[in-house]
Formats: C-alpha cells, sequence, structure tokens
C-alpha cells in the first residue's frame, strides 16, 4: 500500500513570497491531516479534512494560511505572505477511520520550509 | 487546553543500559500513541495504546499507559544505536482519535 505522498520535499522562499505544498493521502482515507513541526517541537495540527468539507481549522493562521480539498483526495496548503517564523516541516497526515472510532493517522515524509 | 510534557528531552545513554521516557498529560483520554521520528524523517506509529492499562511491546521497547495518572511510559531495555532517534508522544483529545496533541519529544541518542 502506497503511504502518504508530498511535494516538494524541500523549499526556500524569501519572506513575504507565496508557497504552495501539495499532497497525497493513502487511497480510501477520508481524513486529511496538515501539521506544522517547527524544529525541535512536537508537530501542531493546523487543519483536518473529512472528505472535501474542514473539519477543524481552529489553529490556522487564516490571515496567510489556506488550504482546500476539493475533490476529496489530494490537498493544497498554501502560505501567503510567508513570514521567517514560518520555516518549519509541514507533514500532511491521513486516517481512513470515520470520526468516532479508532483512527490512526499515517505521516508523510513532510515539506521542509525555509523562509529568508 | 490540553497539555502533554515529555521528560527527559533529551536523553544520551549507552548501550545496553535501560530507561524510561514518561509522557504526562493534563486531561482526560483514553487513548495515547508512541511515534518515532529519524532526523529529517516522518513520524513512525509505533504503539497505539487504547485503555487504561494497556500494554504494549515491540522489540526492545515497551509502553504502558495509565488513564488515572494521565501517564504513559516508554521503556527502553538493553538500549542498541539503531534506536536513536526522536520519540514523540501524542494524547488524543477528542476520544474519537481524530484529534492528536503532541508532546515536546524526547530526543534519544545511544553510544556505543
Amino acid at each position: 500500500e502506497a503511504g502518504v505522498a508530498q511535494s516538494p520535499r524541500y523549499k526556500i522562499i524569501e519572506k513575504r513570497q507565496s508557497v504552495a505544498f501539495w499532497c497525497n493521502p493513502i487511497s480510501g482515507h477520508a481524513t486529511l491531516y496538515w501539521y506544522q513541526q517547527i524544529l525541535g517541537q512536537g508537530p501542531k495540527l493546523l487543519i483536518q479534512f473529512q472528505n472535501n468539507g474542514v473539519v477543524d481549522d481552529s489553529q490556522l493562521p487564516k490571515d496567510r494560511f489556506s488550504a482546500e480539498r476539493l475533490k476529496g483526495v489530494d490537498s493544497t496548503l498554501k502560505i501567503q505572505p510567508a513570514k521567517l517564523e514560518d520555516s518549519a516541516v509541514y507533514l500532511c497526515a491521513s486516517s481512513g477511520r470515520l470520526a468516532g472510532s479508532y483512527n490512526e493517522q499515517f505521516f508523510g515524509p513532510g515539506t521542509r520550509l525555509t523562509v529568508l | 487546553e490540553l497539555k502533554v510534557e515529555q521528560n527527559p528531552l533529551f536523553l544520551s545513554m549507552q548501550e545496553g543500559k535501560n530507561y524510561t521516557i514518561y509522557c504526562n498529560y493534563s486531561t482526560t483520554s483514553d487513548r495515547l500513541y508512541w511515534y518515532r521520528q529519524d532526523p529529517g524523517k516522518s513520524l513512525e506509529s509505533l504503539f497505539v495504546l487504547l485503555s487504561n492499562g494497556a500494554v504494549k511491546q515491540e522489540g526492545r521497547l515497551m509502553a504502558s499507559l495509565d488513564t488515572k495518572a494521565r501517564l504513559s511510559t516508554l521503556h527502553i531495555t538493553a538500549a542498541v544505536h539503531d534506536l536513536s532517534a526522536t520519540y514523540f508522544c501524542a494524547v488524543d483529545r477528542t476520544g474519537t482519535a481524530s484529534k492528536l496533541t503532541f508532546g515536546t519529544g524526547t530526543r534519544l541518542q545511544v553510544t556505543l
């Protein structure tokens, strides 16, 4: 079974530029998550999708971050404009069970963003 | 707000020694996950603990959960260099296994 795919793996941009990350979850997984992992910290949830609907985006900085999952499969996360403090690894995860039952999350390799 | 604390944050241990990593959390939860992360890599699931008293073992690692004490432990037996990595515990906030709050991580370095 193929895992969660993410691209690009690395991205370097200057502050105030925009950037987009792509995620393709495990086939058949209805739930998709985007996490931000700052160096030396644990991952922090940014947004959760159930199919193509947003379940939780309470920790997403909506003034600069946006995400979509239009067809309920792959997803993009965008930052516009980027700030220095956005430098982090952006992890995508997916899970296959519906909310209300055991629901292990599987993580992709991540995109390492450096903002100069 | 759920807080998840791990200690120690950094652990250097010799091969062959035993040690325990602790994960404390601040609100009631019946589900806890342990992940391993190698440098520059993503998170690999190690254990899923689904109830009070749950104990799981894989090789030299054993994880346990005490929901009354809000404590999980990851015990390392006879450490080997290949176990060097960062270990995270993550607590399910909702009971539906869909909202994880991660600990700060414990960076384990096993020396020869």
